[in-house]
Formats: C-alpha cells, sequence, structure tokens
C-alpha cells in the first residue's frame, strides 16, 4: 500500500491563479481530512469527507473547495490564490469513528503564493 | 485560550538523558488522546495513543490526567534519532469524522 499520496510536492502561485493539490489513498479509509500548517502553528482543519459525495466545513475553510467523487479521491480547490494561503497542505485519512482511531498523513504540498 | 496548549521549547538534551513535554486541553469533551511526531518537512506521524491508565512503548511513556485536563509524555534514554517536534493531539467524535485538534508542538533537540 502507497497510504496516502499528495501531488504536487511543491507550487508556486501567482495571487488570483488557482489550482488543485491532489490526495489518494489506497486504504480503503472512509474518511479524509485537508489540513493547513502554518509556520509555528498547530493543524487547521480546512474540509473533510465521511464518505464518497459527503462533504464539510472544517476550521478555515473561506477560499477553498473540495469534492469527493470516489472513496479513493479527495482534491482541494483554490480559486483565487492569495498570499494568506502560503502554507504546508497535508491530506489525511481514517477508517471509521473507533475511539483510538486515528489518522494517516500524506507528505504534504508546499505552497507559496507571491 | 488555545484548545490545546504546549510549551513549544526547544528543549536540547543530551544523549541518554530523559525529558518530559506536558501538553494541556481546555475542552473537557475531549475523548481520545495521542502523541504525534513531527519531523522537519516531513508529515506527523503516530507515536501513540494515551490511555486513561498510563502507557508505555519502549522508551516512551504517555500520562492522561482527565481531572487536570494534562497528558504527558516522557522519553527515556533519548537518542539522537528522537530529535523532532512532538505534538500533542485531542480528538472529539462527532457526527462528522473523529475531529482532530493539535497543538502546535514541542521541539525536541537531542545532541551528543
Amino acid at each position: 500500500n502507497a497510504g496516502v499520496t499528495q501531488t504536487p510536492k511543491f507550487r508556486i502561485l501567482k495571487i488570483g491563479q488557482s489550482m488543485t493539490l491532489q490526495c489518494t489513498q489506497d486504504m480503503n479509509h472512509n474518511y479524509m481530512y485537508w489540513y493547513r500548517q502554518d509556520p509555528g502553528m498547530g493543524l487547521k482543519l480546512i474540509y473533510y469527507s465521511v464518505g464518497a459525495g459527503i462533504t464539510d466545513k472544517g476550521e478555515v475553510p473561506n477560499g477553498y473547495n473540495v469534492s469527493r467523487s470516489t472513496t479513493e479521491d479527495f482534491p482541494l480547490r483554490l480559486e483565487l490564490a492569495a498570499p494568506s494561503q502560503t502554507s504546508v497542505y497535508f491530506c489525511a485519512s481514517s477508517y471509521r469513528q473507533r475511539e483510538q482511531e486515528t489518522q494517516y498523513f500524506g507528505p504534504g504540498t508546499r505552497l507559496l503564493v507571491l | 485560550r488555545k484548545e490545546v496548549e504546549q510549551d513549544p521549547g526547544p528543549f536540547n538534551v543530551p544523549e541518554g538523558a530523559t525529558v518530559a513535554f506536558n501538553c494541556t486541553y481546555s475542552n473537557s469533551a475531549s475523548q481520545s488522546f495521542f502523541w504525534y511526531r513531527q519531523d522537519c518537512r516531513k508529515e506527523p506521524k503516530l507515536l501513540m495513543s494515551v490511555y486513561s491508565s498510563g502507557n508505555e512503548d519502549g522508551r516512551f511513556t504517555a500520562q492522561l490526567n482527565r481531572a487536570s485536563q494534562y497528558i504527558s509524555l516522557l522519553i527515556r534514554d533519548s537518542k539522537l534519532s528522537d530529535s523532532a517536534t512532538y505534538l500533542c493531539v485531542v480528538k472529539k467524535l462527532t457526527g462528522g469524522g473523529n475531529k482532530l485538534t493539535f497543538g502546535t508542538g514541542t521541539q525536541l533537540k537531542v545532541e551528543l
């Protein structure tokens, strides 16, 4: 199993450009998540999905959109990139809601908006 | 007040030392607790879950005090490879998946 994979690893965007961050998991996990991590800060939840066709907002959803058409894929869309979106983005997944169930993270995408 | 608070460090310790990290959480509805490890420029990885009775995994011991809303991680016989940032994580079960709240992390540097 590859686990959780993310592409691209690094990207530079100009203000106002758009892009999609890709996330795929091969563990047949129902739940998937997108986080951002700013320097010296904890991870903040952007969006999450409890299954194909179902998505919901997290703590910091503004400026982002997601879709979940399949169990495996959970892309994150930035429509109008802003410097405040410069961050490291992590995708994660988990199987179900058992108490000690935790999340498995992808390697991250570093985004710089200039 | 932050939901999960940690001393950011860095903690600089010699190899072989014992070091302890503390974490406090503000939401009494928090149900599960974890320590994650994050290496520089890498993704977080689960180090260990934290159980109410306390638990040990090799050189690592985790403790939970629900009354004080306090979690700790003890590392014995520190190795150079233990150098990383340790994230305290709490979870609330909700209808929308298991939402994790992350602390900002405590940086550990183990030196020769």
